[in-house]
């Protein structure tokens, strides 16, 4: 089983500024890898997939990079709908399918 | 619109059953793979099931593997999850989920969520 973790597990930030999360992979996924968004009380949301690809109707301010077992999200400037929980998820092995513990990123 | 609406949840006392359904629209369901996604009181997401487009091919995390059976009916459009011998463990908010292309991969449509307790 691949595990993902993501860091850090809490990221406060200003509205307006930069967010710039981590995953990491147990093993190498390629490019198999997915974002979500979680708003509390909501279903998760995907963002990206193919760990750079925005998903339909996803903000362009939303970018993902990163290859094998090194995963990046950035958020170019916060807004106040994107303070929220985000995970990743790889595909590349499964099953199972693996996520990452979350991030959450906060008001600072 | 594409929509997928889970049904089912409820309050069950440990060793009981529960089954679970995901009704899909706006969208060809007998054309995607689908999943059960699970998220514990304060937690994180956790992959639960997984099956093929006919239903040939099913997949689940070990944790559950031998209680639960995910199925479908591509006539109904409608996605199941059967789950037997229920833990305290097993208290979450189930999400059905589509994905994007004919694989287990990522998952474009989630449902809103049916939340299973159980409890004595």
């Amino acid at each position: 089983e691949i595990v993902m973790t993501q860091s850090p597990a809490t990221l406060s930030v200003s509205p307006g500024e930069r967010a710039t999360l981590s995953c990491r992979a147990s093993q190498s996924v390629s490019s198999n890898l997915a974002w979500y968004q979680q708003q509390p009380g909501q279903a998760p949301r995907l963002l990206i997939y193919g760990a750079s690809t925005r998903a339909t109707g996803i903000p362009a301010r939303f970018s993902g990079s990163g290859s094998g077992t090194e995963f990046t999200l950035t958020i170019s400037s916060l807004q106040s709908e994107d303070f929220a929980v985000y995970y990743c998820q790889q595909y590349k092995n499964w099953p199972p399918l693996t996520f990452g513990g979350g991030t959450k990123v906060e008001i600072k | 619109e594409v929509q997928l609406l889970e049904s089912g949840g409820g309050l069950v006392q440990p060793g009981g059953s529960l089954r679970l359904s995901c009704a899909a629209s706006g969208f060809t369901f007998s054309t995607y793979d689908m999943s059960w996604v699970r998220q514990a009181p304060g937690k994180g997401l956790e992959w639960v099931s997984g099956i093929s487009i006919s239903g040939g091919n099913t997949y689940h995390a070990d944790s559950v593997k031998g209680r639960f059976t995910i199925s479908r009916d591509n006539s109904k459009n409608t996605l199941y999850l059967q789950m037997n011998s229920l833990r305290a463990e097993d208290t979450a908010v189930y999400y059905c989920a589509k994905h994007l292309v004919n694989s287990l991969v990522m998952m474009d449509v989630w449902g809103q969520g049916t939340t299973v307790t159980v409890s004595s």
